[in-house]
């Protein structure tokens, strides 16, 4: 049974430019949840997906968007980066969105300059 | 974004002795959810609470979900050098796998 998985595990980017992060599920996982963690603070939750349709998101702008695949694995887009945008982005998967079956990555750490 | 408050802020104990921690929150949550993470990791649940006033334990850590849905707690016990961590709380009500986290609690273990 593989874990989540998430790629790149660092990333530089400079203010303006477009990012796309990558996350594999657990094996058996439907659902994926995306959080946004600044230096020093909890996670904060952006959007969930469930069967490749987004089920539920945070306050987070448009230019924050998701995609899910057929065989569950999924991508967070984030458009004209900000410098606030500098953040550890983490992936979690469960099954049906149970939290107790909940798994997270280890999370890419983007930096915007 | 919303984050529920967590004290204390950070703590430094000696290896053996007893942590408390906890949360609270303006709004009511159905449940309570506590991790841990390390550098480097992404958070690792250590206990989940489903029912306001639930006490649960598991191994040397023990948890319960507030009689009015609006706090809880973590205690752990006889602390170990590997206790070392950040801890949050977090709390979920209606969608599914959203979860509101706490601000951490930073645990230091000296020998």
């Amino acid at each position: 049974e593989t874990g989540v998985t998430q790629s790149p595990t660092h990333l530089i980017k400079t203010r303006g430019q477009q990012v796309t992060l990558r996350c594999s599920s657990q094996s058996g996982h439907n659902t994926v949840s995306w959080y946004q963690q600044a230096l020093g603070q909890g996670p904060q939750f952006i959007f969930q997906y469930y069967r490749e349709e987004e089920n539920g998101r945070g306050n987070f702008p448009p230019r924050f968007s998701g995609l899910q695949f057929p065989n569950y694995s999924s991508e967070l887009n984030v458009n004209a980066l900000e410098l606030d945008d500098s953040a550890l982005y983490l992936c979690a998967s469960s099954l049906t969105g149970a939290v107790d079956t909940q798994y997270f990555g280890p999370g890419t750490r983007l930096t915007v300059l | 974004g919303q984050q529920l408050n967590q004290s204390p802020q950070s703590m430094f104990i000696q290896e053996g002795e007893d942590v408390s921690m906890n949360c609270t929150s303006s709004s009511i949550f159905n449940t309570w959810l506590w991790y841990k993470q390390d550098p480097g990791e992404g958070p690792v649940l250590l206990i989940a609470l489903y029912k306001a006033g639930e006490l649960t334990s598991n191994g040397r850590l023990t948890a319960q979900f507030g009689i009015t849905r609006k706090d809880s707690f973590l205690n752990i016990s006889a602390s170990i050098p590997s206790d070392v961590g950040i801890y949050f709380c977090a709390g979920q009500s209606g969608t599914a796998s959203k979860l509101t986290f706490g601000t951490g609690t930073r645990l230091q273990v000296t020998l």
